[in-house]
């Protein structure tokens, strides 16, 4: 059972740039989260969707932040008109199986190390 | 607002020794799970724990949640350079819609 695949593994983006994350859950999973973590800190929770809905977003920034989690495919966190802010390891992690305990239970992808330059 | 709060936030040990990191939640938490994180890695489940006061080991990692199920603990005996990484506490807030919430981490380094 293929575990959480994203990619790319690193991204390097110039200012003013668009930045394409993918994440493909487990198999089986239909809820996908996207975390930020700086160097050094913790994970920062940023979006929760399953599929073709999202359920949470409250930790997006209301500006050049999209995520979205079709039907068919991987999940996405697309960030728009980049800046050097945005370098910061992006992690996502999907969840699913079993009893509501063990659906929340989160299985990480390797994450994408974005670079801005 | 509700939280999910770790200490201490660094954790230097000697080669051989015991310690203990610390979780606290603001608000009674359903379950609570932990996380290793190796340098340049990523987040890896642990283990969860369900039950007020359940004790759980993994070989020289022992777990405990409160008997309030406000807090847990992480236990390492004799640290090894293996234990290197962070460790996260989570678990499901009513304030953030029951999704997971993490601590900061406690960064473990092992001095030889």
């Amino acid at each position: 059972n293929a575990g959480v695949m994203q990619n790319p593994r690193h991204l390097v983006r110039r200012r003013g740039q668009e930045a394409r994350l993918r994440c493909s859950p487990m198999k089986g999973h239909s809820h996908v989260y996207w975390y930020r973590q700086l160097p050094e800190e913790g994970l920062k929770f940023m979006v929760y969707l399953q599929k073709e809905n999202i359920i949470d977003e409250s930790g997006m920034p209301k500006e050049r932040f999209s995520a979205e989690f079709p039907k068919e495919g991987p999940s996405i966190l697309r960030i728009q008109q980049v800046v050097r802010g945005d370098s910061a390891a992006y992690f996502c992690a999907s969840s699913g199986y079993g009893t509501e305990i063990a659906k929340n239970i989160q299985y990480f992808g390797a994450g994408t190390r974005l670079s801005v330059l | 607002g509700q939280q999910v709060m770790q200490i201490p936030q660094y954790q230097h040990v000697q080669e051989g020794e015991d310690f203990t990191t610390y979780c606290n939640s603001s608000t009674t938490l359903s379950n609570i799970q932990w996380y290793k994180q190796r340098p340049g890695g990523h987040p890896v489940f642990l283990i969860q724990l369900v039950k007020s006061g359940e004790v759980k080991k993994q070989k020289r990692l022992t777990f405990q949640f409160g008997e309030a199920k406000k807090n847990s603990s992480l236990h390492i005996t004799a640290t090894q350079t293996t234990d290197v990484g962070t460790y996260f506490c989570a678990g499901p807030l009513k304030a953030a819609g029951n999704k997971l919430t993490f601590g900061g981490g406690t960064r473990v380094l092992v001095k030889p």
